[in-house]
C-alpha cells in the first residue's frame, strides 16, 4: 500500500458528460501529480500542485482540470468527455526533495476510466 | 525537450536467464533518474533513485546503474514473479515534470 489513496477506482460515462476523480496524497506529502496512462502512450504527465498551488503543467487539455485544496487532497475534473479519454489516471505524491534533488512518487492504484 | 526512451518494449526470459533492460535519457541537469515497477491494473511502484553517472543501486535480483545517458536496470537470474512492466522516470533541473519512459514489458517463464 503506496499510502495514496485514489476514488472511484472504476468509472464508466458517456461522451459528453462531466467526472471527478478525487485524490488523497500519503501523510505528510504536500505535492500531487496527476498522470494519464494508455496503452499507446505510457505515462503522460496532466499537472502538479504544491501545497494547494499549481507548479508544473503538461499536455493537459483546456476540457481538464484541477485543484488541490487546503487538506492537501486533490481532485481532477474532465468535462465533454471523448472516447479517446479513456484511460487509467493515476495521482501520485511526493516529499519535498533534499538539496533540489527529485524525490520519489508514490503512486496511487488510479481510476480506470472508460467513456462508452 | 526532455525525453526518456526504453528498449527493448518487451522481453520473454526464462527463469535464471540474465537479462538488462536500457533507458536513454535527455535531459538538462539531472535531479533524478528513478525505476519503477508496475503490474497489471496497479499503480508503478518505486524500485530505485539513482543521481549521477557512476551511482548503482541494489535490490535482491534488481541493480541498477547510471551514466551520462543511460541508465540500466539489470535482473540476474529473474523468477516468475519478476514479470512485470518496469519504467524509468527522468526529472531535469527547472522543472517539477517527471518524464516517463514507455516502459519494458518483462516476461519471465517458469
Amino acid at each position: 500500500d503506496s499510502g495514496v489513496t485514489q476514488t472511484p477506482k472504476h468509472l464508466i460515462t458517456a461522451t459528453g458528460q462531466r467526472v471527478t476523480l478525487r485524490c488523497s496524497p500519503r501523510s505528510g506529502d504536500l505535492s500531487v501529480y496527476w498522470y494519464q496512462q494508455s496503452l499507446d502512450q505510457g505515462l503522460q504527465f496532466l499537472i502538479q500542485y504544491y501545497n494547494g498551488e499549481e507548479r508544473a503543467k503538461g499536455n493537459i487539455l483546456e476540457r481538464f482540470s484541477a485543484q488541490q485544496f487546503p487538506d492537501l487532497h486533490s481532485e481532477l475534473n474532465l468535462s465533454s468527455l471523448e472516447l479517446g479519454d479513456s484511460a487509467l489516471y493515476f495521482c501520485a505524491s511526493s516529499a519535498p526533495g533534499f538539496r533540489g534533488t527529485g524525490e520519489k512518487l508514490f503512486f496511487g492504484s488510479g481510476t480506470q476510466l472508460s467513456v462508452l | 525537450e526532455d525525453q526518456v526512451t526504453q528498449s527493448p518494449e518487451a522481453l520473454r526470459l526464462q527463469e535464471g536467464e540474465s537479462s538488462s533492460l536500457n533507458c536513454s535519457y535527455t535531459v538538462s541537469g539531472l535531479r533524478g533518474l528513478f525505476w519503477y515497477r508496475q503490474d497489471p491494473g496497479k499503480g508503478p511502484e518505486f524500485l530505485f533513485t539513482l543521481y549521477s553517472a557512476g551511482e548503482e543501486k541494489e535490490k535482491e535480483r534488481l541493480k541498477a546503474t547510471l551514466t551520462k545517458k543511460e541508465s540500466f536496470l539489470h535482473i540476474t537470474a529473474p523468477k516468475p514473479e519478476d514479470s512485470a512492466t518496469y519504467l524509468c522516470a527522468a526529472l531535469g533541473s527547472g522543472t517539477y515534470k517527471y518524464i516517463f519512459g514507455t516502459g519494458t514489458r518483462l516476461k519471465v517463464l517458469a
